[in-house]
């Protein structure tokens, strides 16, 4: 199955510098790789995800970048502001134990602060 | 549309109780997870359903804990005889399955084990 490995797992940063957020993935097979935001006592929601047939993809101050040849994506924020404080997990498919569907195993998250 | 709902938001309950939660998926997911997340940790792998297949239970802790899904509907989640350490938040997620593996997650449900 898929292993998923996220770094690092608290960040702290100056509001208007740039966080980055890096995961490891083992299945060379995977070809998508989603990025969640969850905030204190919400639900975790999909703030940006990649295809494996492109390397790196943009949404206003927010990007993720993939390198399939070394199996690690990232997530990065640029000029940071205070709401974007909150809990960052990255996923990736796995094959589930019974057949040959796929399912996200998550990273560990990392706790973004972002200091006025 | 509606998003994925979870009941109760919130539930209390004695050590040795049983509880069972509730989520109900978008319309036309074929897929349904559970996880549970304990405070300041990450998503815990509980179960999951694809369409009409036997459902993945390589997540669940224990003998204690099971889950059922009616077709593509509506699943529950049952612990039976519940102990201290089962106080988490139990997120329900959907998504189309069959290759389209975003998750869309409801608001969970806080079970507080007393």
């Amino acid at each position: 199955g898929e292993n998923v490995e996220q770094h690092p797992s608290t960040l702290s940063v100056q509001e208007g510098d740039s966080a980055v957020i890096k995961c490891t993935y083992s299945d060379s097979a995977s070809n998508y790789f989603p990025w969640y935001k969850q905030e204190l006592g919400k639900r975790p929601q999909l703030i940006i995800d990649i295809r494996s047939n492109v390397g790196e993809k943009k949404d206003q101050r927010i990007a993720v970048t993939l390198n399939k040849t070394a199996k690690h994506f990232s997530l990065h924020i640029t000029e940071t502001q205070p709401e974007d404080s909150a809990v960052y997990f990255c996923a990736a498919p796995s094959l589930i134990s019974s057949g040959s569907a796929r399912q996200l195993t998550f990273g560990s998250g990392t706790q973004l602060t972002v200091l006025p | 549309g509606a998003g994925v709902s979870q009941s109760p938001s919130n539930k209390v309950t004695e050590k040795g109780k049983d509880v069972e939660l509730r989520c109900d998926p978008i319309s036309g997911h074929t897929a349904l997870y559970w996880y549970r997340q304990r405070l300041g940790q990450g998503l815990e792998f509980l179960i999951y359903f694809q369409g009409n297949s036997a459902p993945d239970k390589s997540g669940l802790p224990s003998d204690r804990f099971s889950a059922e899904r009616t077709g593509e509907s509506v699943s529950t989640l049952t612990i039976q005889r519940t102990q201290q350490e089962d106080s988490a938040v139990y997120l329900c997620a959907s998504s189309f399955g069959q290759g389209r593996e975003t998750q869309y997650f409801g608001p969970g449900t806080r079970l507080l084990v007393l």
